[in-house]
């Protein structure tokens, strides 16, 4: 597709559980994002992968919580034994350079019940 | 943690006025970015300014930047109901390597028709 598509919009899971999210940036992009945006905030930064180089994992809040980035493509940010404080919209993004515009994705929800 | 601050956090004008978002960081940067985000939405692109550039026009957008007083300001002139969204500034560290992208808290921007 044209743009960065994430899945799913919408998970709803109980306490405890592990949950995966996808991202599919844009075609080509070698940089990729993921964000955190709980209800009525700003962006909080969780992991940031460019090309082969190691990933910035600096901005993940636990141990639980995990990202890898297949091929240089499609990326799963993965919340094991999930709690209620991680519910928020988890926004992935893409771009064609470190330092340049970012290209969002929708979203994925996360309802931790 | 926050690099960007938004001033002011909520924003209401009818039709037709100038909006003023501004904001402030604390870091040397890169440069500068501006998003908008529709309620329940991924955020858009708006404006890049670099950090050897001092004001930027785009349409109805003009932004401007300060790196002496580390501070932003995004002008939306002749305001449209379409124009209501929540505005984020977002730096780029400078320094090698820096890629981590900072976003503030944003400016709810409510447009009366």
């Amino acid at each position: 597709g044209a743009g960065v598509s994430q899945s799913p919009s919408n998970k709803v899971t109980e306490k405890g559980k592990d949950v995966e999210l996808r991202c599919d940036p844009i075609s080509g992009h070698t940089a990729l994002y993921w964000y955190r945006q709980s209800l009525g905030q700003g962006l909080e930064f969780l992991i940031y992968f460019q090309g082969n180089s190691a990933p910035d994992k600096s901005g993940l809040p636990s141990d639980r919580f995990s990202a890898e980035r297949t091929g240089g493509s499609v990326s799963t940010l993965t919340i094991q034994r999930t709690q209620q404080e991680d519910s928020a919209v988890y926004l992935c993004a893409s771009s064609s350079s470190g330092f340049g515009e970012l290209f969002f994705g929708e979203g994925s929800r996360l309802t931790v019940l | 943690s926050q690099q960007g601050e938004e001033d002011p956090q909520a924003l209401s004008i009818q039709e037709g006025e100038n909006a003023t978002m501004n904001c402030s960081y604390k870091t040397s940067i890169n440069n500068l970015q501006w998003y908008r985000q529709n309620s329940g939405r991924g955020l858009v692109h708006l404006i890049l300014i670099r950090s050897n550039e001092r004001e930027k026009h785009s349409g109805r957008l003009r932004v401007t930047l300060d790196t002496s007083k580390k501070s932003s300001s995004l002008l939306i002139t002749a305001s449209r109901a379409a124009d209501t969204a929540s505005y984020f500034c977002a730096t780029v560290p400078s320094g090698a390597g820096s890629y981590q992208l900072t976003f503030g808290k944003g400016t709810k921007l409510s447009v009366i028709p």
